[in-house]
């Protein structure tokens, strides 16, 4: 069965360093978002994509993060200057289509920021 | 700000039981509504979703949704200690182009 694979699965980093987050959505899904879930709270959505961008980002999604459709299976995450409040899981999701259609879920990204 | 509630419980069931979920949202533009099964260090898996008032069967899930309340549940038959987790509700938003989560529901169901 298809499936959202993302990498690493588990990420420490330095204050203050960039980190990218990696996800290989469902190969024919068209649109592609992610969310993070800080420890013991909600799923929280940060930004979809489709056709090459963005179009849509929540208050979270400030100048230091970033998005970006490399090649033709590759969608990524990037933190530019990561903060301790950084820490949390990334979820990368796919769907067939945008409004109505099912988001499937990656297994995630645990970030850990020291 | 656009909230989707859920009772946190925990809600605990022995096994065979019907366990209910409920879930409210606040945007009446909101036109999907999902259901996820999230397992204590793992990602949302989508169990169930449902678009228009009613009821929807899948196996031993029924999703219902009532838009004029604003409403939706989720019941599980002949529950399983299998299916002890937390059940995201999930809405989108008037746009489609994002879903907003409620806090979960954590379920236990006893052998």
């Amino acid at each position: 069965e298809p499936e959202v694979t993302q990498t690493p699965s588990h990420q420490v980093t330095q204050m203050g360093q960039e980190v990218i987050l990696r996800c290989v959505p469902i190969s024919n899904h068209l649109y592609f978002y992610w969310y993070r879930q800080i420890l013991g709270q909600k799923v929280e959505f940060l930004v979809s994509f489709y056709n090459n961008e963005i179009s849509e980002k929540s208050e979270i999604f400030d100048d230091q993060f970033s998005v970006e459709r490399p090649d033709g299976s590759n969608f990524t995450l990037k933190i530019r200057s990561t903060k301790l409040e950084d820490s949390a899981m990334y979820f990368c999701a796919s769907s067939v289509g945008g409004r109505n259609t099912e988001a499937f879920f990656g297994q995630g990204t645990r970030l850990t920021v020291v | 700000q656009k909230e989707v509630e859920q009772n946190s419980g925990p809600l605990s069931v022995p096994e065979g039981a019907i366990a209910s979920l409920n879930c409210t949202y606040s945007d009446r533009g909101s036109q999907s509504f999902f259901w996820y099964r999230q397992y204590s260090g793992k990602s949302p898996e989508l169990i169930m979703s449902i678009y228009s008032n009613g009821d929807k069967e899948d196996g031993r899930f029924t999703a219902q949704l009532n838009k004029a309340s604003q409403y939706v549940s989720l019941l599980i038959r002949d529950s399983q200690p299998s299916d002890s987790a937390t059940y995201l509700c999930a809405v989108t938003n008037q746009a489609g182009t994002a879903l907003i989560f409620g806090k979960g529901t954590t379920l236990s169901v006893s052998s």
